[in-house]
């Protein structure tokens, strides 16, 4: 089983609203990811957890906040977001760094 | 210059073509070459990954590493219109502990 499972799939939400992503991996791995993937652009890297403690944040604006509750669950927590901040968000998750798996992402747009 | 290069296309073929999609890159620290297929809205999924320089085959598909070129290839072989995607090339490291990406090759396979 190779799953990453994203919720929700689609995500509407105003300028000062605040929402959750969630995203969940069954399969042991040691790292886990968030993209950010705008129209025709390859996935930009936002933030790493190695073993449940951020290790990497791209400097990403504070109105994005990551958290992993345990190995296996990530979330990211967004406020007061702007239009521009409207894109695929992606989550990955990897034991080695051989091959990450990708969830299906959640489609957010900031109105 | 970009870490990994990567034509965007579009790359349009006729049913049944032999595919040859390319990256070259400039890191040397790069050791694992990762190849995703992206359909539209969807997450990407791993195809192949590759370690040395050579060949790695999986179906119709052919993962190429040339190390000393800096140069990596996907072929399809027979390719269908099912393998109409955008192709990602990715590589471990780099700048960061997450996967630097190529642009992205749009490909479409005309029936």
């Amino acid at each position: 089983d190779t799953e990453v499972t994203q919720t929700p799939k689609h995500l509407v939400m105003g300028m000062t609203n605040k929402k959750s992503l969630k995203c969940e991996q069954h399969m042991g791995h040691r790292a886990m990811y968030w993209y950010k993937q705008k129209a025709k652009k390859p996935p930009e890297l936002m933030f790493v957890y190695s073993y449940e403690k951020l290790s990497i944040n791209e400097s990403v604006p504070s109105r994005f906040s990551p958290e992993c509750p345990n190995s296996s669950l990530l979330n990211l927590h967004l406020h007061a977001l702007q239009p521009e901040d409207s894109a695929l968000y992606l989550c990955a998750s990897s034991q080695t760094l051989t091959e990450a798996f990708f969830g299906q992402g959640t489609r957010l747009t900031v109105v | 210059q970009k870490e990994v290069e990567q034509d965007p296309g579009p790359l349009s073929v006729p049913e049944g073509a032999i595919v040859s999609l390319n990256c070259t890159y400039s890191n040397s620290a790069f050791q694992y070459f990762m190849w995703y297929r992206q359909y539209s809205r969807k997450g990407p999924e791993l195809l192949m990954y590759t370690y040395s320089s050579g060949n790695k085959e999986d179906g119709r598909f052919t993962a190429q590493v040339d190390k000393s070129s800096k140069y990596i290839s996907l072929f399809i072989r027979d390719s269908q219109p099912s393998d109409s995607a955008t192709y990602l090339c990715a590589m471990p490291g780099g700048g960061a502990d997450g996967l630097t990406f190529g642009k992205g090759t749009h490909l479409i396979i005309q029936p």
